[in-house]
C-alpha cells in the first residue's frame, strides 16, 4: 500500500539558511500534519492543513511557514535556521472520514550546523 | 492542555516475559488514544487505537491495550517479549481536534 512520502530524507544546512521540506500524503488523504521531534524527545505538533486550508496550529516558530497545495502535497518552509531546529520532521496524513487515524512518513532529518 | 504520561524512559523485560508499558491521560473527557512504535531513525507506525468502541483493543505484532476510564489509563501489553520488540513506543492522545499529543516514550530493552 502507498505510504506518506517525505523528501528529502536528510538535509544539512548552515545557520541562517533556509530549508524546504516536502510531504506527499497517501492518495485520497485530504489532511496533512507536521510534527517536530528533537533528539531524545517526543514528537511535537507544528501545524495541520485540511483541504488546503490551515486547520490547526501548534508550537510552530514564526520563522516557519507551511502550505498545502491543490494536489494535497504540503511543504514546510523554514527560514533563518538555528542550531535548535536540528530535528526529525515528520509529516502525517489522514482522511477526513477517519480523521483520528494518522499515518506517518519516514521523516526528514534536518541538521543545522 | 491535553497530555499523556509515560513513566520510565527505558523498560527492561526478559525475553518471553510480559511486556507492559503504562500510559495515563489527563482529562475527564475520554479522548482518542493511540500507541505508536518508532523504528530506529524511521517514522511512527500505528500499533493500535481506542476510539470509544471496545475497551480492549488488539493491534499488530501481538500487542493489545485496555482502556480503563476509571483509571484514565491505556496500558500496552504483549504476552511474550521478543528481541524484535526492542523499539521505542509512544502513547498519544487526541481530543477531536486531530492533533496528537505524545508521551515521552518508552525504549523497550529485551534481555535474552
Amino acid at each position: 500500500a502507498a505510504g506518506v512520502i517525505q523528501s528529502p530524507r536528510h538535509l544539512i544546512k548552515e545557520k541562517r539558511e533556509t530549508a524546504t521540506l516536502k510531504c506527499y500524503p497517501i492518495p485520497r488523504h485530504d489532511t496533512v500534519y507536521w510534527y517536530q521531534q528533537g533528539p531524545g524527545q517526543d514528537p511535537q505538533f507544528l501545524i495541520s492543513f485540511y483541504e488546503k486550508m490551515q486547520s490547526d496550529k501548534g508550537s510552530i516558530p514564526d520563522r516557519f511557514s507551511a502550505q498545502q497545495f491543490s494536489d494535497y502535497h504540503s511543504e514546510l518552509n523554514m527560514s533563518s535556521l538555528e542550531l535548535g531546529d536540528s530535528a526529525l520532521y515528520f509529516c502525517a496524513s489522514s482522511s477526513s472520514s477517519l480523521a483520528y487515524e494518522q499515518y506517518f512518513g519516514p521523516g526528514t532529518r534536518l541538521t543545522v550546523t | 492542555a491535553q497530555s499523556v504520561t509515560q513513566l520510565g524512559s527505558h523498560v527492561s523485560v526478559s525475553e518471553g516475559a510480559l511486556v507492559l508499558l503504562r500510559c495515563n491521560y489527563s482529562s475527564s473527557v475520554p479522548p482518542y488514544l493511540f500507541w505508536y512504535v518508532q523504528y530506529p531513525n524511521q517514522g511512527l507506525q500505528l500499533l493500535l487505537k481506542y476510539t470509544s468502541a471496545a475497551t480492549l483493543v488488539k493491534g499488530i505484532n501481538g500487542f493489545e491495550a485496555e482502556f480503563k476510564k476509571s483509571e484514565t489509563s491505556f496500558h500496552l501489553t504483549k504476552p511474550s517479549a521478543h528481541m524484535s520488540d526492542e523499539d521505542e513506543y509512544f502513547c498519544a492522545v487526541s481530543y477531536g481536534n486531530n492533533r496528537l499529543a505524545f508521551g515521552k516514550g518508552n525504549q523497550v530493552v529485551v534481555i535474552p
